[in-house]
């Protein structure tokens, strides 16, 4: 049973476009998102989160949003840059435990 | 600041052989600590959480076991591994108060 879906294995964005990056849950009781940067053998790196009393969550070129009625999160990088390119992973956790993560969405961002 | 270690870096095993994988964090006290795998082409799966000294909570039924000696070291073994124990192992921690996970630099594991 997956409780967090990234239905995109993959994204091709050219660069200086904006990248969007989507993700679906089915558990209401999540309560804190996160999104994750990896790169081939190296670990995730945390990139934003946002908990579910917010509905947007902004860093710099990174935003996310959080549609809690429809169980869906999005990440937007805005302006997508070739150093972009990784797989990104959504993920959430109860209270910030155990947190359940996506398949993952390999970004490729061409120059 | 807080580090996380995890090695080796890079582990080729012969089917059946034991294994153990260690992971230690540093600048932290009683951590939550968490053994994730990332199977080839495949997301992170939760294998094993940890909430204190010797407690030990299983995700997903496999030949793999963990244990935590020390509250900052979490240790990932098996008796006897199975080609499907192939992929990429990742150690990860939250402090108690908060939620954002850390994560290790991984241990790629080959089983032949």
């Amino acid at each position: 049973d997956q409780q967090v879906k990234q239905n995109s294995p993959s994204l091709s964005v050219q660069e200086g476009r904006i990248s969007i990056l989507n993700c679906d849950y089915t558990n209401s009781m999540f309560d804190y998102f996160l999104w994750y940067k990896k790169y081939p053998a190296e670990g995730p790196t945390f990139l934003i989160s946002i908990s579910s009393i917010k509905d947007k969550n902004e860093d710099g070129r990174f935003t996310v949003f959080l549609n809690k009625s429809a169980k869906h999160l999005s990440l937007h990088i805005v302006p997508s840059q070739p150093g972009d390119s990784a797989v990104y992973f959504c993920a959430a956790s109860v209270g910030g435990f155990k947190t359940i993560f996506g398949a993952g969405t390999r970004l490729f961002v061409k120059a | 600041s807080q580090t996380i270690h995890q090695w080796p870096a890079t582990l080729v095993q012969p089917v059946g052989s034991p294994l153990s994988l260690e992971c230690t964090v540093e600048g932290t006290s009683n951590p939550n600590l968490y053994w994730y795998r990332q199977a080839a082409g495949r997301g992170l799966q939760l294998l094993f959480y940890s909430v204190g000294i010797g407690q030990i909570s299983s995700e997903v039924p496999q030949n793999l076991s963990a244990s935590r000696p020390q509250d900052r070291q979490f240790i990932l073994s098996s008796k006897k591994l199975l080609l499907s124990d192939s992929g990429f192992y990742l150690c990860a921690w939250n402090p108690t108060v908060q939620e954002t996970q850390y994560f290790g630099p991984g241990t790629r594991l080959l089983v032949l």
